[in-house]
């Protein structure tokens, strides 16, 4: 069965301090994996976007990582700051129209 | 980048009414729309899939008669809310999936939020 699993489901954190969130995989085919952050009351936005060969990907103080093989993949978050409180979503492509999303991890920062 | 317009941001309507939410895709045609909805500290969560010049596939539990979807052209689908109970008050977001990427990413509207009174 195709699903996307992530932890943690919330997290607390203090402004300043680094995150990572996790995400499960088990599709099949892989095609690639995103991660969104949606802010409360609008709709996601794509942070990154990794294929199968790709390890790591950094968009400014967010980084991914993927591991094909175990089938994960992590989002860093460095130097939190408050506007990053808002829901972290990891969706994984099977390919053409065929997208598996995860239930997210809602981060909050506190100053 | 692709932007994927919804319309209204927001909508108050009275129990029994019905309400219309339209998706757009501005700048690329989509022959796949997804339609979501999201309660409230909750992930999104698939309504239904959207193919242009066919019925929608709606996902096990959503009403197909209470949640009527249309996808008459390459950059609109519409929801409509039939008999809208306050139970049904939630944030609606779509998403499309450009024909010219071979429809690997999704694109998101900003949300409809909707609340019955």
């Amino acid at each position: 069965k195709n699903q996307v699993e992530q932890s943690p489901q919330s997290l607390i954190i203090l402004e300043g301090k680094n995150c990572t969130l996790q995400c499960n995989y088990t599709v099949s085919p892989f095609s690639n994996l995103r991660w969104y952050k949606q802010d409360t009351g609008r709709g996601p936005v794509s942070l990154t976007i990794m294929t199968f060969s790709e390890n790591t990907k950094s968009n400014g103080r967010y980084t991914a990582t993927l591991d094909a093989d175990t089938k994960q993949s992590s989002l860093h978050i460095t130097a939190s700051q408050l506007s990053d409180s808002a829901s972290y979503i990891c969706v994984v492509s099977a390919g053409a129209n065929n997208l598996f999303f995860g239930t997210g991890t809602r981060l909050t920062v506190i100053p | 980048g692709a932007v994927v317009s919804q319309h209204p941001s927001w909508v108050i309507c009275k129990s029994g009414t019905s309400v219309k939410i339209e998706c757009r895709s501005l700048d690329f045609q989509a022959t796949t729309m997804f339609w979501y909805r999201q309660f409230p500290k909750q992930s999104l969560m698939l309504m239904a899939t959207s193919n242009e010049g066919s019925k929608a596939t709606y996902e096990q539990g959503v009403e197909k008669d209470k949640f009527l979807i249309n996808h008459a052209s390459l950059t609109l689908s519409t929801l409509t809310v039939t008999s809208a109970h306050p139970e049904d008050s939630s944030f609606y977001i779509c998403s499309a999936l450009p024909v010219r990427q071979g429809g690997t990413e999704a694109f998101f509207g900003q949300g409809t939020r909707l609340t019955v009174v």
